[in-house]
């Protein structure tokens, strides 16, 4: 079964921990993306990858980091810097860059207490 | 800088009526528009597309309509059931760049 997966699903984390999050797909994507969702708010980008070894700041990276060093593997880590880390985390894919369907996983809610 | 609107936060309607989810854009390059249905604690998943070159776009019980001069699209789905419970969200996206979402409609088909 191809697709992606994302874990955990729901994450708890004290005040001022990085926290890493897991993306995979076997899809066999060259492109991958990072998405934020906040209540009444459409998704926003924080980074995206074009490539393995490659990757891109989107519209909301700052208190992020990411690595692309595997095809199937996009990890985004929250770091202390990000203000407001609690929110419901998408990562999803597509088969290059500028392909318009991406395909999503299930998401990862982190809590910050 | 909210390119892709969906002014709507939720919708109510009767199972076997028609739905109307509506979508507004400012940026007149996005030339290939989608709808995405979520389901709680699940990612999107992709339900229809349309290119600027079409106005209308069918699938099943599902129709994207386009109006490029009013920067305006529409998801129509008749008739609406219990399961199209969910939240619908608009993206837009221009050629080889990222793509915008609205902030989603969620819709509430009643029995």
């Amino acid at each position: 079964d191809g697709g992606i997966t994302q874990s955990p699903k729901y994450l708890f984390r004290k005040e001022g921990q990085n926290v890493t999050l897991s993306c995979e797909q076997n899809l066999n994507h060259d492109a991958m993306y990072w998405y934020r969702q906040d209540p009444g708010q459409g998704l926003r980008l924080i980074y995206y990858s074009q490539i393995v070894n490659d990757f891109q700041k989107g519209d909301i990276a700052e208190g992020y980091s990411v690595s692309r060093e595997k095809k199937e593997s996009f990890p985004l880590t929250v770091t202390s810097a990000q203000k407001n880390p609690t929110a419901f985390y998408l990562c999803a894919s597509s088969i290059g860059w500028g392909d318009n369907e991406q395909f999503f996983g299930p998401g990862t809610r982190l809590t910050v207490l | 800088d909210q390119q892709v609107k969906q002014n709507s936060p939720s919708l109510s309607v009767q199972e076997g009526r028609i739905s109307i989810l509506n979508c507004d854009y400012t940026n007149s390059m996005f030339d290939y528009f989608l709808w995405y249905k979520k389901y709680p604690a699940e990612g999107p998943t992709f339900l229809i597309s349309i290119s600027s070159i079409k106005d209308k776009n069918e699938d099943g019980r599902f129709t994207v309509f386009l109006n490029k001069s009013a920067k305006h699209l529409s998801l129509h789905i008749v008739p609406s059931q219990p399961g199209d419970s969910a939240v619908y969200f608009c993206a837009a996206s221009a050629f080889d760049n990222d793509m915008r979402f609205g902030a989603g409609t969620r819709l509430t088909v009643k029995p």
